[in-house]
């Protein structure tokens, strides 16, 4: 069965470090890629996607991701990081873009002012 | 727009009671879904619809059913709440099912006692 994995479950960070959040998926077609922030007491909301064309995309708040085809990984960056970032971040990946999406298991992000 | 909404927020069910979940959507979309979303498991689909008249099960459909009879609203029926459906229901709605950016409702959370 397809499954999409992050490999941090939860990340501690100071204020103005980097951030990179794995995100791995296994499945060999196509595919489409998102990640949703889901901030404390609030729904999902998109930070970016990825359906076609330049493999690196931007999102908002200054977030970015780096599609990889041949390592199967859509990974999750932003250079500097700030306390209103906490929050818990979602991959999620449309396989054979019917829609139907698949999680991980998300990633707690805790920012350190 | 109000987006996607769900009612009630939040709920509590005795073993063996029944409800519905209330979502709907302002935007003239096609494609309707249901997750739940358990600690350290990410969102897993139940349901999903690409149109009026038209549902299918996602990877988590026990328990639960629906039905879209119009195209703003996609009510979730749990039949018999068990105590491992306590969980927190989202609702999401995007224009197509493919090539399509999911919007998730503020959620229900559910507890079943």
């Amino acid at each position: 069965a397809q499954s999409v994995s992050q490999h941090n479950h939860h990340v501690i960070l100071s204020e103005a470090a980097s951030l990179e959040l794995g995100c791995n998926y296994s499945y060999g077609g196509t595919v489409n890629l998102f990640w949703y922030v889901q901030y404390p007491g609030q729904h999902l909301q998109l930070l970016l996607k990825y359906f076609s064309g330049d493999p690196l995309v931007k999102g908002i708040k200054g977030f970015e991701a780096e599609f990889i085809k041949s390592k199967f990984s859509f990974n999750l960056r932003k250079p500097s990081v700030q306390w209103s970032d906490t929050a818990e971040y979602f991959c999620a990946v449309d396989i054979n873009q019917g829609g139907k999406l698949i999680f991980g298991q998300g990633t707690e992000l805790s920012v350190k002012p | 727009n109000a987006g996607v909404t769900q009612t009630p927020k939040f709920q509590v069910l005795k073993t063996g009671q029944s409800m519905t979940l209330q979502c709907a959507q302002d935007m003239n979309h096609e494609y309707m879904s249901w997750y739940r979303q358990d600690p350290g498991m990410g969102l897993r689909l139940i349901h999903y619809s690409v149109g009026a008249g038209i549902t299918d099960q996602g990877e988590v459909p026990n328990g639960y059913n629906v039905s879209r009879s119009t195209t703003e609203d996609f009510p979730l029926r749990l039949l018999s709440a068990a105590p491992s459906q306590t969980s927190v229901y989202f609702c999401a709605s995007s224009r197509t099912s493919g090539l399509s950016t999911q919007y998730f409702g503020p959620g229900t959370r559910l507890t079943v006692l």
